[in-house]
């Protein structure tokens, strides 16, 4: 069975510091896929990243990056000078091989909500 | 840009209720979902379907059932609410590729009374 964890229910940053959050995943598969939404205030999940199990190099876009460790199941997301703007809800998933071609069943954490007060 | 649009944004019914939900894509998308959304348990897969008429159970399927006549709309129904089925609900899609990302609707917060 698949399973990830978002251990940090809620963090409470002041604009312009950096915050880490944690995402933990459990699975049998060699080949998988991890992805970050953002689920802002509107309600919409928006996609940030993918990356694919053997691509364990880290990315940066901007003032987000993300950190992919497959010894310890991880796949942390960074961000580096927060702004009031980077306030969400923000859920890390993870997607098994599918067994029927196509059909993508995506696991999600539990969440973290994110404040970044001024 | 992909558009998943959800008919409602609120909905409150009574227990015991037939409650539709309706989620529309323009992307000729194969792949819609359904999951629900509570605190505390981030969001849980209710049903798929990957090709129009074919349906998979997702995590959660009891209390619903879905319907997918044509390619861009997927129907979420509860066939009699109850109470704990008061939560939002997303729908989703995605092209047939298995690691291309979910394109999300607003979401339908339904209450049950």
């Amino acid at each position: 069975a698949q399973k990830v964890t978002q251990a940090q229910t809620e963090i409470s940053v002041v604009e312009k510091e950096d915050v880490t959050l944690d995402c933990v995943y459990e699975t049998r598969d060699t080949t998988y896929y991890l992805f970050w939404y953002k689920q802002p205030p509107s309600g919409e999940l928006v996609f940030l990243i993918r990356r694919n199990s053997f691509d364990e190099q880290n990315e940066i876009s901007g003032r987000y990056s993300w950190n992919f460790q497959k010894s310890t199941s991880s796949f942390n997301f960074t961000i580096t000078a927060s702004q009031v703007v980077d306030s969400a809800v923000y859920f890390c998933a993870l997607t098994p091989l599918p067994i029927i071609q196509g059909a993508q069943k995506l696991v999600f954490g539990q969440g973290t909500r994110l404040t970044i007060n001024p | 840009d992909v558009k998943v649009t959800q008919s409602s944004r609120y909905l409150v019914k009574r227990t015991g209720e037939k409650v539709f939900l309706e989620c529309v894509q323009d992307m000729d998308h194969e792949n819609m979902f359904w999951y629900r959304q509570d605190p505390g348990l981030g969001l849980r897969l209710i049903y798929f379907s990957y090709d129009v008429k074919m349906k998979e159970k997702g995590d959660i399927p009891e209390g619903y059932s879905v319907s997918r006549e044509k390619k861009e709309r997927f129907s979420l129904i509860l066939e009699s609410a109850s109470t704990n089925q008061t939560s939002m609900y997303l729908c989703a899609s995605r092209d047939f590729s298995y690691n291309s990302p979910l394109h999300f609707g607003n979401g339908t917060r339904l209450t049950v009374t």
